[in-house]
């Protein structure tokens, strides 16, 4: 079965650059959530979109942006990247007739050196 | 806000069950959720339960809830090497914010 696609897997960046992750949900899932895991810590709630609109923010700081496109995929642009955003960024996807059901994907490793 | 809470460590030997427990604050939770999560990889949705069921069994797995003491358990029978992983307890408020909140999670270490 196909599942939550992120990419890429893994990205370094140096400080104060830009970084842009993509999430590509499950097919026919309207509803694309980002969190955020910091080492040794727990997912925290960044952002979500349902159908192309911001549903939900969480602590996601102001450099950082996400939108959610026509095709349902969406983009997470972080920019003037700290040391501190090194983590592990999921995203996970649900439908609506089942959306209290997120299935996430991989992750993408970033570090910013 | 919502607060949930699970022990940092659990060891086992291969064959025994294993039981993580998790509490949580938020008495509107609808669905509360076991995620696995393997060294380096993702979130992976292993059972959940709707919140007026007290427990749920699937396979090896059985997840009950006290509702009233707002716990949370899962147990793990004839527990594998290869259930060694980080177990994510989650809530998630139907009327509320549509996003899950995530406990601190529990390193479960099995024992050959």
């Amino acid at each position: 079965a196909a599942g939550v696609i992120q990419s890429p897997r893994h990205l370094i960046k140096e400080k104060r650059e830009t970084a842009t992750l993509k999430c590509y949900p499950i097919p026919r899932h309207d509803t694309v959530y980002w969190y955020q895991q910091g080492p040794g810590q727990d997912p925290q709630f960044l952002i979500s979109f349902y159908e192309k609109m911001q549903s939900d923010k969480g602590s996601i700081p102001d450099r950082f942006s996400a939108q959610q496109f026509s095709d349902y995929h969406s983009e997470l642009n972080m920019s003037s990247l700290e040391l501190g955003d090194s983590a592990l960024y999921f995203c996970a996807s649900s439908s609506t007739d089942q959306s209290f059901k997120a299935f996430f994907g991989q992750g993408t490793r970033l570090t910013v050196v | 806000g919502e607060d949930v809470e699970q022990s940092l460590f659990l060891s086992v030997r291969e064959g025994d069950s294993s039981v993580i427990n998790c509490t949580y604050t938020d008495s509107s939770s609808t669905y509360l959720y076991w995620y696995k999560q393997e060294p380096g990889a993702g979130l992976q949705l292993l059972t959940y339960i709707f919140s007026n069921m007290d427990m749920k069994q699937d396979q090896r797995l059985t997840v009950l809830l006290n509702k009233k003491d707002k716990h949370l358990s899962l147990r793990i029978a004839d527990t594998q090497t290869g259930d060694s992983a980080i177990y994510f307890c989650a809530e998630w408020e139907e009327t509320g914010a549509n996003n899950l909140f995530f406990g601190t999670g529990t390193r479960l270490t099995v024992i050959p």
